[in-house]
């Protein structure tokens, strides 16, 4: 089973901030097969990046996703209040396609 | 639009049994997954397992297999989620979500169906 371990736990900023969540799986995995998803207090989660890179439909560009092998980071570029909310990477190449424990990323 | 609609909240004591259903619509049911994952309260998601509505072939994380079952009925386009004996500790929300095959991510969600479990 592929182990992924998320970081920081919590993220304080700003609005107008720039955010960098970290992703790190437990063995070398295919880019393509890493998502990140928000999921705001109450909601569903929703998917903002595929295949590491890819943003979903709908996602505004201030969201960028990078990385191969074990490292992988989603990066806000400039926080807007719509913005906080708790983000989780998942694995979706090999079964059992397992998340990570998630970053919240609060206002400071 | 693609639409996943959940059963409403339910409140079991332990070891009684439950299913709850996610029915789909806005698009071929048949041709995506259907995905279950755990939200423990105030914690991460927990990717429980998924079947294939085509052919019902279903695969569980090792954390779930044998506790609970995962099942479709095509003729009506739902999916669902069933325990035998539940405990306290299946207190939680559960979310379906549909994903296209292996090597595609959840693109759309449920509303999420809260398990309370308790005595």
């Amino acid at each position: 089973e592929i182990v992924l371990t998320q970081s920081p736990g919590t993220l304080s900023l700003s609005p107008g901030e720039r955010a960098t969540l970290s992703c790190r799986a437990s063995q070398s995995m295919s880019s393509s097969y890493l998502a990140w998803y928000q999921q705001k207090r109450g909601q569903s989660p929703r998917l903002i990046i595929s295949g590491a890179s890819n943003r979903a439909t709908g996602i505004p560009d201030r969201f960028s996703g990078t990385g191969s092998g074990t490292d992988f980071t989603l990066t806000i570029s400039r926080l807007e209040p719509d913005d906080f909310a708790l983000y989780f990477c998942q694995q979706y190449g090999v079964s059992p396609f397992t998340f990570g424990p998630g970053t919240a990323v609060d206002i400071k | 639009e693609v639409q996943l609609v959940q059963s409403g909240a339910d409140v079991k004591k332990p070891g009684e049994s439950l299913r709850i259903s996610c029915k789909a619509s806005g698009y071929t049911f048949i041709s995506y997954w259907i995905t279950w994952v755990r939200q423990m309260p105030g914690k991460g998601l927990e990717w429980m397992g998924r079947i294939d509505p085509s052919d019902s072939y279903t695969d569980y994380s090792p954390s779930f297999q044998g506790h609970v079952t995962i099942s479709v009925d095509k003729s009506i386009t739902t999916a669902y989620l069933q325990w035998s004996s539940l405990r306290a500790s299946d207190t939680a929300i559960y979310y379906c979500a549909r994903m296209y095959s292996n090597g595609w991510p959840i693109d759309s969600w449920g509303q999420g169906t809260l398990v309370t479990v308790s005595s």
